[in-house]
């Protein structure tokens, strides 16, 4: 399995409170991303990196912020949560579609959002 | 812009049986094509990709997928489905350009009955 750990697995927050998810590889993995995971939706992309300090937004950016200060870690932040923001979000890393192009995935963190 | 649209959002098959589950994909240049499987509770795992040459590719657990680039559309195929295949399947395509972004349909979840 690829090396990638998120954390907190799970958390529950109330409404205006910030919250920071982290994603770790050990893979050194150019790219990485977040999803989030919403019933009737698939997945969808929030922000993703492709390089320490290069990160650009997704579909579905707004209210979400993101750093990459090293290769190793992509950090998300909801700066005031809001119910809407309740969901999965999975990290996932890739070596880039010029080599294998494989998409790999964290397990999720689930957020609750009260 | 790129999409992928899952015409599907629920289908059951009978053990044994064959099946067939629809992707189309709307992006302006070569796709990067994907298939991934989510079991309840888990992560994405890729069940196979396209990238270019023969259009039929063939993935774990005994899936198959067909590019065509006349339809837009990369179905994914299983000639006799197990019990264990019941989960939840996105399609995905990926971006070439800089941040290789790759974006995913809104899943097609497969119940299988005995």
């Amino acid at each position: 399995d690829a090396g990638i750990t998120q954390s907190p697995r799970h958390k529950v927050t109330e409404t205006g409170t910030p919250v920071t998810l982290r994603c770790h590889q050990t893979e050194n993995h150019r790219y990485m991303y977040w999803y989030r995971q919403d019933p009737g939706h698939g997945l969808r992309l929030i922000h993703y990196s492709y390089g320490v300090k290069d990160t650009d937004k997704g579909e579905v950016s707004d209210g979400y912020s993101v750093s990459r200060s090293k290769t190793e870690d992509f950090l998300l932040t909801l700066e005031s949560a809001t119910s809407s923001q309740t969901s999965v979000y999975f990290c996932a890393i890739s070596e880039g579609l010029t080599n294998t192009g494989e998409l790999f995935f964290g397990e999720g963190s689930r957020l609750t959002v009260l | 812009a790129q999409s992928v649209t899952q015409p599907d959002i629920h289908i059951t098959v009978s053990e044994g049986a064959s099946l067939e589950l629809r992707c189309n994909y709307s992006y302006g240049a070569t796709p990067y094509l994907f298939w991934y499987v989510q079991s309840p509770g888990q992560g994405l795992q890729l069940l196979l990709k396209y990238f270019s040459g023969d259009t039929l590719v063939q993935g774990i657990k005994g899936f198959e997928a067909e590019f065509k680039r006349s339809q837009s559309s990369f179905n994914l195929r299983k000639p006799s489905v197990h019990w264990s295949d019941a989960a939840e399947y996105f399609c995905a395509v990926a971006t070439s350009n800089t941040g290789n972004q790759f974006y995913f349909g809104t899943g097609t979840s497969l119940t299988v009955i005995p």
